[in-house]
């Protein structure tokens, strides 16, 4: 398969709390980029870090970066309902395609 | 809204089938991704085009698919003779320049979602 692997495969947590989303992959990349997808629809790009950065916040979300482990994460700081969804990391190499994770399935209780 | 655009946004057709998929990325980009989704499954990478060269296909991309971007602009996906196990969601996506600015980030349509009887 082409596809990395995310931690946990699915994620209940209460509103207010932090929800931590693990990410390995294969290759060496230029970048890396975290997506988010509600049921049946398209992915909403959230982040993307350089592979010289080894950490990046954007409002809520802060994105990891541990290129020798080849892992990644995904922390969601006071988690809202509206948080529910799938999240999905995926590493881009120099061929530029984009090698997405197996996702992790958050739900966000009120 | 992305900016990106597919149609159809569902296709339902009969084993054996030809189906054809639209997709018009943001006018400026310069590079166009088509990636396939089954259910419960992140993305799987099809082919790229960058301009109206396509650069990268997929070994999952059988001799009953291909893909176009005629002028560089719009890009069309055909899958001839349709099987049961090519329902999916097919997703296209773009990046390039924007303004000045050169991003690797891809943007999504919001898919095409086959289901083949």
């Amino acid at each position: 398969s082409q596809q990395g692997e995310e931690d946990p495969q699915a994620l209940s947590i209460q509103e207010g709390e932090n929800a931590t989303m693990n990410c390995s992959y294969k290759t060496s990349i230029n970048n890396l980029q975290w997506y988010r997808q509600n049921s049946g629809r398209g992915l909403v790009h959230l982040i993307l870090i350089r592979s010289n950065e080894r950490e990046k916040h954007s409002g809520r979300l802060r994105v990891t970066l541990d290129t020798s482990k080849k892992s990644s994460s995904l922390l969601i700081t006071a988690s809202r309902a509206a948080d529910t969804a799938s999240y999905f990391c995926a590493s881009m190499d120099s061929s530029y395609k984009l090698i997405f994770g197996s996702g992790t399935r958050l739900l966000v209780r009120p | 809204d992305t900016g990106v655009s597919q149609d159809p946004r569902h296709k339902i057709t009969k084993r054996g089938q030809n189906v054809t998929f639209r997709c018009d990325p943001i006018s400026e980009h310069n590079r166009l991704y088509w990636y396939r989704q089954t259910l419960g499954q992140g993305p799987e990478f099809l082919t790229y085009f960058q301009n109206e060269a396509q650069l990268e296909k997929s070994r999952l991309l059988s001799d009953r698919f291909s893909a176009e971007r005629p002028k560089g602009s719009f890009s069309t996906l055909e899958i001839q003779r349709t099987e049961q196990g090519d329902s999916a969601m097919y997703l296209c996506a773009s990046s390039g320049t924007s303004g000045q600015l050169y991003t690797d980030t891809q943007y999504f349509g919001p898919g095409t979602r086959l289901t083949v009887l």
